[in-house]
């Protein structure tokens, strides 16, 4: 049973348009919400991390935004690049847990 | 500094063979993960080391999957009697704070083949 549920799947955009992923989660007691970058090979490794007293966190390119009465958190990648094509995978976690991933998103970027 | 290292990088086993996997966490974390990626799908976690309390085993899937910790240093992960849905890249993270919050800074991984 997974507690993160990730969408789309994948998705395919061009240079410099925006991507977007999409979370949900069920268990009210997460208060940590963490996204994951990962390319091929490598493990995964932190992009940006959002608590629920905010409703966005900015980093960059990089924006989280936050809904907590719908239980839902997105991941916006501005301005794509070529060098963003990776699975990025969103995740959850409250104070005494382990995080709870999401299934991941494949993106790709074309020229 | 060095991150988490993983070795070996690859491994190719018979069914029915054991096979252990290291992890080296960064120096000073308390924490210690393991999870398991299979092709295309998420992380699954498997097992959790804090300091010198009992390890959260909740998400190892069978008696086959064993692990330990030697303190706040190396981690091994067994899996006994490997078998071909066993296929996958184990990964492991570290992280400086316990519980959720804390950054995990992941290694490369194992690939296992279970042929």
């Amino acid at each position: 049973q997974q507690q993160v549920k990730q969408s789309p799947q994948s998705l395919i955009v061009q240079k410099g348009g925006i991507s977007i992923i999409n979370c949900a989660y069920e268990n009210t007691a997460f208060d940590y919400f963490p996204w994951y970058q990962q390319f091929p090979g490598k493990g995964p490794a932190l992009l940006i991390a959002i608590r629920p007293d905010v409703s966005e966190k900015k980093e960059g390119r990089f924006t989280i935004s936050f809904n907590k009465s719908a239980k839902q958190f997105s991941l916006h990648i501005m301005d794509s690049q070529p060098g963003d094509s990776a699975t990025y995978f969103c995740a959850a976690a409250d104070s005494w847990g382990k995080l709870q991933f999401g299934a991941g998103t494949q993106v790709v970027v074309t020229p | 500094g060095a991150g988490v290292s993983q070795s070996p990088s690859n491994k190719v086993t018979e069914k029915g063979k054991d096979v252990e996997l290291r992890c080296d966490p960064i120096s000073g974390h308390t924490a210690l993960y393991w999870y398991r990626q299979r092709l295309g799908q998420g992380l699954e976690f498997l097992i959790y080391f804090q300091g010198n309390s009992a390890p959260d085993k909740s998400g190892l899937p069978s008696d086959r999957f064993s692990a330990e910790r030697t303190g706040e240093s190396v981690s091994t992960l067994t899996i006994q009697r490997t078998q071909q849905e066993d296929s996958a890249v184990y990964l492991c993270a570290s992280s400086l704070v316990s519980r959720g919050y804390g950054e995990q800074y992941f290694g490369p991984g194992t690939r296992l083949t279970v042929t």
